[in-house]
């Protein structure tokens, strides 16, 4: 079955580090370009990272660049997303988020469940 | 940086026509995917590149782009199309994805 699993989310103080992980299955996961997607509560959605199949390339939305890392090991068909120095304003469900090589214009064609982060003391 | 702004509601009655909109300035020049999101669920792409459906994605939905608007349109609406709504285009400029504030579809 093609989908992606996240996990490691979790209650966290401001200023602290989480990482994020995500499993990929039922896909060539080094093809893809990959996305890290979150949405505050009760909010729209945010995109917040990108790291390309080799990974040659990264880039981050301005409201977590330089705090967040996002990687990949296409060995374990697994993404990362590194947190750290996070606000309160990072809660949210992150989505892992796979962008289509097959429909024009790059769509995002397959999102993970999502995993809850919650920053507060 | 590129805005794209949607209504925050539509409510429609059932088996009749919701059509949601996503403005943006000479959106036409981009091409607009749109996705779905059920309450509790992930989002689900149901059309890209301005009117193209996916493969499992009923042909009720549809949608187009001229000038500033992009509009997504559902036919015949079912209470199972009751949900959140996105659109979303990748901005050249700063060379990553936007999205809409999305707009919460109610089927009366």
């Amino acid at each position: 079955e093609v989908q992606l699993l996240e996990s490691g989310g979790g209650l966290v103080q401001p200023g602290g580090s989480l990482r994020l992980s995500c499993a990929a299955s039922g896909f060539t996961f080094s093809s893809y370009e990959m996305n890290w997607v979150r949405q505050a509560p009760g909010k729209g959605l945010e995109w917040v990272s990108y790291i390309t199949g080799s990974p040659t390339s990264v880039r981050y939305a301005d409201s977590v660049k330089g705090r967040f890392t996002i990687s990949r090991d296409n060995a374990k068909n697994s993404l990362y997303l590194q947190m750290n120095s996070l606000r309160a304003e990072d809660t949210g469900v992150y989505f892992c988020v796979r962008t289509s090589i097959t429909l024009s214009w790059l769509p995002f064609d397959l999102w993970g469940q999502g995993t809850l982060v919650t920053v507060s003391s | 940086s590129y805005v794209l702004t949607q209504p925050p509601s539509v409510s429609v009655a059932p088996g009749q026509t919701a059509t949601i909109t996503c403005g943006g300035n000479n959106i036409a020049n981009k091409s607009v995917h749109w996705y779905q999101q059920k309450p509790g669920q992930a989002p689900v792409l149901v059309i890209y590149d301005d009117n193209d459906r996916p493969s499992g994605i009923p042909e009720r939905f549809s949608g187009s782009n001229s000038g500033n608007t992009a509009t997504l349109t559902t036919i015949r609406v079912e209470a199972g199309d009751e949900a959140d709504y996105y659109c979303q285009v990748w901005e050249s400029s700063s060379d990553q994805p936007v999205f809409g504030g999305g707009t919460k579809l109610t089927v009366l």
